[in-house]
């Protein structure tokens, strides 16, 4: 199965700081996927990323996928306290419809 | 658009006993997941169902754990005998099939199980 590791584990910075999150596999990906958790509550669908080299932003986040399909990075600019929450990487290394795999997120608080 | 609709939103039972959640998926998605996604861990697929099929239930307990899609529409899962290991958030998602393009799943709020 896919395994893949997020880091940092945790995060604390003070608004208006950018800060990036990193999610690696050990295997080429064909989807990754980047979601956003409110703390006990479901999970929120942020960006898809498919092709090597291939970055997109929303807002103020901006997800990239490396050439070798197997590291994404999430970058947010000027973190607000809206920006916390746990995140979520998922992927699947398959071109065929399987349930994503997911990392064990990130906990990002954004302190005044 | 409706999301995907659970429930209970919480529910606390004793081990040994039993206990159903329900889902409602996006009208017109095709594909169903459950997922079981414990403190501190990421959301782990439990099943998954194309209609009322099931594609994926490699990782479900089957000796307590059951789910079943009648009609391809909303889905169950129970949990019998509960266990105190049980105890974590069941999240139903749910995801349109285009051919063999991947489509992101839409998640419901959950179903927070304490088992005591």
């Amino acid at each position: 199965s896919q395994e893949l590791e997020q880091s940092p584990q945790s995060l604390i910075v003070q608004e208006g700081k950018n800060l990036t999150i990193n999610c690696t596999s050990s295997k080429t990906l064909y989807g990754l996927y980047w979601y956003k958790q409110k703390y006990g509550e479901g999970l929120i669908f942020l960006m898809m990323l498919q092709k090597g080299g291939e970055e997109k932003s929303h807002e103020k986040i901006t997800a990239k996928l490396d050439e070798k399909k197997q590291q994404s990075s999430l970058h947010i600019t000027a973190s607000q306290p809206s920006h916390a929450g746990i995140y979520l990487c998922g992927a699947t290394p398959l071109n065929s419809g399987y349930a994503l795999n997911f990392g064990k997120g990130t906990s990002l608080l954004v302190t005044p | 658009e409706a999301g995907v609709a659970q429930s209970p939103r919480y529910k606390i039972i004793e081990k040994r006993q039993s206990v159903a959640f329900w889902c409602n998926p996006i009208s017109g998605h095709a594909t169903l997941y459950w997922y079981q996604q414990i403190l501190g861990q990421g959301p782990k697929l439990l099943i998954q169902f194309q209609n009322n099929g099931v594609v994926d239930d490699s990782q479900l307990p089957k000796d307590r754990f059951s789910a079943e899609r009648l009609k391809g529409v909303d889905s169950t899962l129970k949990i019998q005998p509960a266990k105190l290991e049980d105890s974590a958030v069941y999240l139903c998602a749910s995801s349109l099939v285009s051919g063999y393009m991947n489509t992101e799943a839409f998640f419901g709020q959950g179903t927070r199980l304490t088992v005591v």
